[in-house]
């Protein structure tokens, strides 16, 4: 069956430093890949989608990276910010236009 | 522009009692979701809704019955709650964003739900 691992649960950085995230997924091979943000007691928010095609993707601060060799996306942040911290959700897509969800990490940007 | 609505905001039931969570969106989307978010499981598929009028199950529809009103409002219904649902619940509606090869979803604030 499908699995989404997200490299660890907690992640602390300091500020102006860059923040890596880790996704990593098995036993299949999805279309495009999505990232969210979720803050306490709100529901996730869109920031990127990826395509099994593109390599890079950037908005702003954010990057995403997507080996579809490895089964792997990487999100970084740089020049990180007290505001970016939040749980950011791993999102390939599942073959059916649906999304499956990893558990998240949650990213403290310490000031 | 609301975006998607949920109410309600929070609800406590004893077992076996129904409740039906409700949730509309004004972005004129065709597809909607219901999800569950437990601690360690992350965000779980109960139901979705391809258009109106259509509903599949998702990862973990047993104890859940949906209805897609009309386009804009998807409510899902819990006919004899147990305290294994409790759970925060996400309503969430998908849109195909230009050049995109996908759906990117857009999620209410949430249901909180405590089953006693």
């Amino acid at each position: 069956s499908q699995k989404i691992e997200q490299n660890s649960e907690a992640l602390n950085i300091q500020e102006g430093k860059t923040a890596t995230l880790t996704c990593n997924y098995t036993n299949y091979s999805p279309a495009y890949l999505q990232w969210y943000r979720q803050d306490p007691g709100r529901g996730p928010v869109f920031l990127l989608l990826i395509r099994e095609n593109e390599k890079e993707k950037r908005k702003e601060r954010l990057k995403v990276t997507f080996d579809t060799t490895l089964k792997q996306s990487l999100f970084h942040i740089t020049a990180s910010q007290p505001a970016d911290s939040a749980t950011y959700l791993c999102a390939p897509e599942t073959g059916a236009n649906n999304l499956f969800f990893g558990t998240g990490t949650r990213l403290t940007v310490i000031p | 522009n609301a975006g998607v609505t949920q109410t309600p905001k929070f609800q406590v039931l004893k077992t076996g009692q129904s409740m039906t969570l409700q949730c509309a969106q004004d972005m004129n989307h065709n597809s909607m979701y219901w999800y569950r978010q437990d601690p360690g499981m992350g965000l779980r598929l109960i139901y979705y809704s391809a258009s109106e009028g259509t509903t599949d199950k998702g990862e973990v529809p047993n104890g859940y019955n949906v209805s897609r009103l009309n386009k804009r409002e998807f409510s899902l219904r819990l006919e004899s709650a147990a305290p294994s649902q409790t759970s925060v619940y996400f309503c969430a509606s998908s849109v195909k964003l230009a050049g995109s090869v996908g759906e990117t979803q857009y999620f209410g604030p949430g249901t909180r739900l405590l089953v006693l």
